[in-house]
């Protein structure tokens, strides 16, 4: 069964700390991984990565795609109370490649 | 553009009642998705259809859950007879073409529903 892992669940840091959140994935044919930041609300689009594109950036916010070790980072630096959320890792998975979403990593950022 | 529009936004229910949720997909999407979300499961994607037709209910909990989706621009999905354990955020989302692999989903603000 596909399935996507994520962690830690949570994670509490101190403004201007790094953090690094993980997600792993067993999927039976990898088209990409998408990365989301869910605050109050719905989830919103951070990155999409794929074979071709193992790498993005934006801002202080990155990730890599390791499809050797079947898993993904996502850094984000010098943290913010801005930054607190929860990240969300997501796969296209199934007969029909429907997105399945880890649990998510909770991050709660202190000033 | 409006973005995905739900509503209501909070619903307050007894176990036993029908409840339906609706969802205003962003206009020219072609595709549409129910999700749910709960602490113990995470983001769990229910139904979703392409063109009005839905292609993978898989993730619709049992038969007390339906979605439908008439015409291009609305969707609803409904609970009969609610129960406690349904208590959930629920999501709609809509993409161009099936946000797998070259687009992405965009979320509606979500549906939060308490059943008592």
């Amino acid at each position: 069964e596909d399935k996507v892992v994520q962690s830690p669940l949570s994670l509490v840091v101190h403004e201007g700390d790094t953090v690094t959140l993980n997600c792993s994935y067993e999927v039976t044919n990898f088209r990409s991984l998408l990365w989301y930041k869910q605050e109050k609300k719905a989830p919103t689009f951070l990155f999409m990565l794929t074979s071709s594109g193992i790498e993005k950036k934006s801002g202080r916010l990155s990730s890599i795609l390791d499809k050797k070790e079947l898993s993904s980072i996502l850094n984000i630096t010098a943290t913010q109370t801005g930054d607190s959320a929860i990240y969300l890792c997501a796969v296209p998975g199934g007969a029909t490649n429907k997105l399945i979403f880890g649990t998510g990593t909770l991050l709660a950022v202190q000033p | 553009d409006a973005g995905v529009i739900q509503s209501p936004r909070h619903e307050v229910t007894e176990m036993g009642q029908e409840v339906t949720l609706r969802c205003k997909p962003i206009s020219g999407h072609d595709y549409l998705f129910w999700y749910r979300q709960t602490m113990m499961r995470g983001l769990e994607l229910l139904i979703y259809f392409n063109n009005n037709v839905p292609i993978d209910d898989s993730g619709m909990p049992e038969d007390r859950f339906s979605a439908k989706m008439p015409n291009a621009s609305f969707s609803t999905l409904k609970i009969q007879p609610s129960e406690p354990r349904d208590s959930a955020v629920y999501f709609c989302a809509s993409s161009r073409t099936g946000g797998f692999a070259t687009d992405t989903q965009y979320f509606g603000p979500g549906t939060r529903l308490t059943v008592l």
